[in-house]
């Protein structure tokens, strides 16, 4: 069965500073990946996502995740965070042919310091 | 509409009674889902909805919970007898198309079940 890890349940960061959120998937062949952001009271918005091709994508907010398949890993990542950016960050994995249900992680809450 | 909306926003019942949780996803989109979240268990797959057919209903948790979707377009999620570990926030999403897996979902804001 699938499963997602972030090991990561509350990150505290400087605001300007960089932000990394670990993602580790278990699966047989590359699922499909997201990364989700909810802020306190509001539903889940999709920061980006990932298919295939190349490995680097680009989301909305200035967020960037990278998959890398040999470490089963989908890593998001932001060179300067803003204290706008403080919530919970969910890692969500889909099974191709699965009807798009999704597996999520636990979640990694950050918190953004002035 | 503009977005995915749930009705309603908060919903505190009694334990053994039965409630109806309301989702009304984005025009047009053809593929509904329904998950739970909460403190135990994190974010839960529940139900999946293709027009008014559930293919995959494969996260309900016990015959107390149903759902069903009429006309294309609203849901609602039925538990019976309601338990305390029932206690979470029930999150509706609608997608364009749903076949693909690679459709983004559109997540409403919840509702926030209570059962005391």
């Amino acid at each position: 069965a699938q499963s997602v890890t972030q090991p990561d349940i509350h990150i505290t960061v400087s605001e300007g500073a960089s932000l990394e959120l670990r993602c580790n998937y278990s699966y047989g062949a590359t699922p499909y990946l997201f990364w989700y952001v909810q802020s306190p009271g509001q539903g889940l918005q999709l920061l980006l996502k990932y298919f295939s091709g190349d490995t680097l994508v680009q989301g909305i907010k200035g967020f960037e995740a990278e998959f890398k398949r040999s470490q089963s890993s989908f890593n998001l990542r932001k060179p300067s965070v803003h204290w706008s950016d403080a919530a919970e960050y969910f890692c969500a994995v889909g099974e191709p042919g699965s009807y798009n249900k999704l597996i999520f992680g636990a979640g990694t809450r950050l918190a953004v310091h002035p | 509409g503009a977005g995915v909306s749930q009705s309603p926003s908060n919903k505190v019942t009694e334990k053994g009674k039965d409630v109806e949780l309301r989702c009304d996803p984005i025009s047009g989109h053809t593929a509904l889902y329904w998950y739970r979240q909460s403190l135990g268990q994190g974010l839960e797959f529940l139900i999946y909805f293709q027009g008014n057919s559930a293919p995959d209903k494969s996260g309900l948790p016990s015959d107390r919970f149903s759902a069903e979707r009429t006309g294309g377009s609203v849901s609602t999620l039925t538990i019976q007898r309601t338990q305390q570990e029932d206690s979470a926030v029930y999150l509706c999403a609608s997608s364009l198309v749903g076949t693909s897996g690679t459709d983004t979902q559109y997540f409403g804001p919840g509702t926030r079940l209570t059962v005391l």
